[in-house]
């Protein structure tokens, strides 16, 4: 079974912080995503990446940036946290079929 | 840009009647069609897919139905039970490792 681990569940940060969201996977998949969900607006691609040290931006990229050094791991990174970046975050990643997410991380943005 | 619709955006049904989503996509290249079902507080999850080379596919309970010409498909679910409350995601993609878009999900109610 694909396993795909998140590092928090809930985070609280204050307005400017740099934050780094982190999502690790076991399953050896090339591709892996990350997504923004907010009430009424379903699931909105921040960034994915295809490949180690690859990366192409998604439909809402502004204020965000990836890393993306090794295989296993996708990091999200708030450059300078603002308060319309408190959301929950879904990582997800993909071999031949479907998307596995991982549990989430509920981000707020004080 | 590529888009995904999706209603109705709240639906309610009584407990063993049938619930239908619908969804409208824009990229006719799109060839992959994945349902999720996300309950409260927890991550989505496949439910069932259908790729564009099958008009319906059905498991159980559920079924989905594609119309490639119109851009459409749905999700059906026959004899509702409570468990089936929760939000249901359509998406399509053009390949199963290219990226999915989803449309902005169904929160399905189950009346006792």
């Amino acid at each position: 079974d694909v396993k795909v681990t998140q590092s928090s569940r809930y985070l609280v940060k204050r307005t400017g912080e740099k934050v780094f969201l982190e999502c690790v996977q076991d399953m050896d998949h090339e591709n892996m995503f990350w997504y923004r969900q907010d009430p009424g607006l379903g699931l909105r691609l921040i960034y994915f990446s295809y490949d180690v040290k690859m990366k192409e931006k998604g439909d809402i990229p502004e204020g965000y940036s990836v890393s993306r050094e090794k295989k296993e791991r996708f990091s999200l990174i708030l450059e300078s946290a603002s308060t319309n970046q408190t959301s929950m975050y879904l990582c997800a990643t993909t071999g031949t079929g479907a998307q596995h997410f991982g549990d989430g991380t509920r981000l707020s943005i004080l | 840009g590529e888009n995904v619709e999706q209603h109705p955006s709240t639906l309610s049904v009584q407990e063993g009647d049938s619930a239908v989503i619908k969804c409208t996509y824009s990229d006719s290249a799109s060839n992959y069609f994945p349902w999720y079902k996300q309950e409260l507080g927890k991550r989505p999850q496949l439910i069932i897919d259908i790729r564009s080379n099958v008009g319906e596919k059905k498991d159980q309970r559920i079924a989905v139905t594609l119309n490639k010409t119109a851009k459409h498909f749905s999700l059906h679910i026959t004899e509702t039970q409570p468990e089936d409350s929760a939000v249901y995601f359509c998406a399509a993609s053009k390949g199963s490792a290219s990226k999915i878009i989803f449309g902005s999900g169904t929160r399905l109610s189950i009346r006792p």
